[in-house]
């Protein structure tokens, strides 16, 4: 089992501030890191997909960066917006070992 | 939408009973993953099938199998069900069986709920 921690918890900002969060998980036998946006009621939807030590990713205004000697990613959302209010996960994955997913940083935009 | 199916969308039930959860992946996709996901818990990884193979297996009770079948959908059988089995039950569903880089669709999920 991977051991998957994400920071904080949970997080309120106002609209329009930038905020960020964290995703750490073992360094050893890296192999991919996937990002999740899991709106209220919907289902998971696929963000971000990195591989690379410095990979850097960008949707619109969120971004992701990835460094895998240390063991951690930081998921960024420039300009918050209400729509950007979800739980937002990760999932280191090793090769073909069962899946483990972060419980998660619940994000509340105020408006 | 990401074009994964589930159903049924609801389902209540009995202590001590069976339920036979339903999946229809992506057209094209080959691999399939199934997930609960209880009261202020994250999603727990229960089983993937690829092309009809289990492929690996997360914290699946014994009561709980599943299987692929040759069309590629999948069913997630539940049995003797428990209060504390009531849940969300996701389907995802990926192209290929890469392992770390494949990108999960997920289902809309099927809400269990054990009376």
């Amino acid at each position: 089992i991977l051991n998957v921690e994400q920071s904080p918890q949970s997080l309120h900002v106002q609209e329009g501030d930038s905020t960020n969060f964290t995703c750490s998980f073992p360094s050893s036998n890296f192999y991919a890191l996937h990002w999740y946006r899991w709106e209220t009621a919907k289902s998971p939807e696929a963000l971000f997909v990195m591989t690379l030590n410095g990979d850097e990713k960008k949707k619109g205004r969120i971004s992701a960066t990835l460094n895998t000697k240390e063991g951690y990613s930081y998921l960024y959302i420039k300009g918050s917006q209400p729509e950007d209010s979800a739980t937002y996960l990760c999932a280191p994955r090793r090769g073909y070992q069962k899946v483990t997913f972060g419980i998660g940083t619940k994000l509340q935009v105020i408006p | 939408d990401s074009g994964v199916t589930q159903t049924p969308k609801h389902l209540i039930t009995a202590t001590g009973q069976r339920v036979t959860l339903r999946c229809s992946p992506r057209s094209g996709d080959l691999s399939v993953y199934w997930y609960q996901q209880s009261l202020d818990q994250g999603l727990q990884f229960l089983i993937q099938y690829y092309n009809g193979e289990e492929r690996a297996k997360g914290n699946i009770l014994e009561r709980f199998s599943a299987q692929q079948f040759p069309d590629l959908h999948s069913e997630l059988n539940l049995s003797s069900l428990e209060l504390g089995d009531s849940a969300l039950y996701f389907c995802a569903s990926s192209v290929e069986d890469r392992g770390s880089t494949d990108t999960q669709y997920f289902g809309p999920g099927t809400r269990l709920t054990v009376l």
